[in-house]
């Protein structure tokens, strides 16, 4: 299994912008969910979904959409990007929430300028 | 939601026990308590969950209050490699997310 993948590993936009952060999961997962983290600090929740069809939001949505077509793919889409977004983003899924561990992505750096 | 509370770093030697504290008083009945580590530049990782009773596994013991306001996260031999931040959070089935405060930093010295 590759586990959660994340693409792209590191982008730089210009504010403005926008741009789909990849997250795809080969473990039939079917909780997934978005987190940003910000220089020192814990994770903030996005947005989550409990399965394909299904998403709600997080702590923080404002600023970002995504969408649940399948199990295995749970893209976030920044639309108008802001310097307040540069942040590490990091995908997660599991079996199921609350019983279950959680698996992370490796992240993906993202500097909005 | 339930939030946690633990302290904002910790210092162990190496090869020394370590108690990672975590208070939750706000837990419900149904929040299983989850702990997660993030080494410097990597998404986190699990380490141990659960619900009422003590577990251990490979990585460490997670140790329950019997009243589940609290919890600790015993790592019986530290190793540099342990050096991380610390996360405890409450994970519910009926919720659908799980919220991470700013965790433990925790620092081992050789």
């Amino acid at each position: 299994n590759a586990g959660v993948t994340q693409t792209p590993k590191f982008q730089v936009l210009k504010t403005g912008q926008s741009m789909t952060l990849q997250c795809a999961q080969d473990m039939n997962h079917e909780y997934m969910s978005w987190y940003r983290q910000d220089p020192g600090m814990g994770l903030r929740l996005i947005h989550y979904s409990v399965g394909a069809g299904i998403t709600d939001q997080g702590e923080v949505p404002n600023g970002y959409n995504v969408s649940r077509s399948t199990t295995e793919d749970f893209p976030l889409r920044l639309l108008s990007a802001a310097p307040s977004q540069t942040s590490v983003y990091f995908c997660a899924s599991s079996y199921r929430e609350g019983d279950t561990k959680q698996y992370f992505g490796p992240g993906t750096r993202l500097t909005v300028t | 939601d339930a939030k946690t509370t633990q302290p904002n770093s910790m210092e162990s030697n190496e090869e020394e026990p370590v108690h990672l504290p975590c208070n939750h008083s706000t837990i419900s009945g149904t929040d299983y308590i989850h702990w997660y580590r993030q080494l410097p530049s990597q998404g986190p990782e699990y380490v141990i969950h659960g619900l009422t009773s003590n577990v251990n596994n490979r990585m460490a013991s997670l140790a329950i209050a019997e009243d589940r306001k609290s919890s600790t996260l015993i790592l019986h031999r530290a190793t540099l490699r342990d050096a991380a931040v610390y996360y405890c959070i409450l994970s519910n089935t009926n919720a659908g997310k799980s919220t991470f405060g700013d965790g433990t930093t925790l620092t081992v010295k050789p």
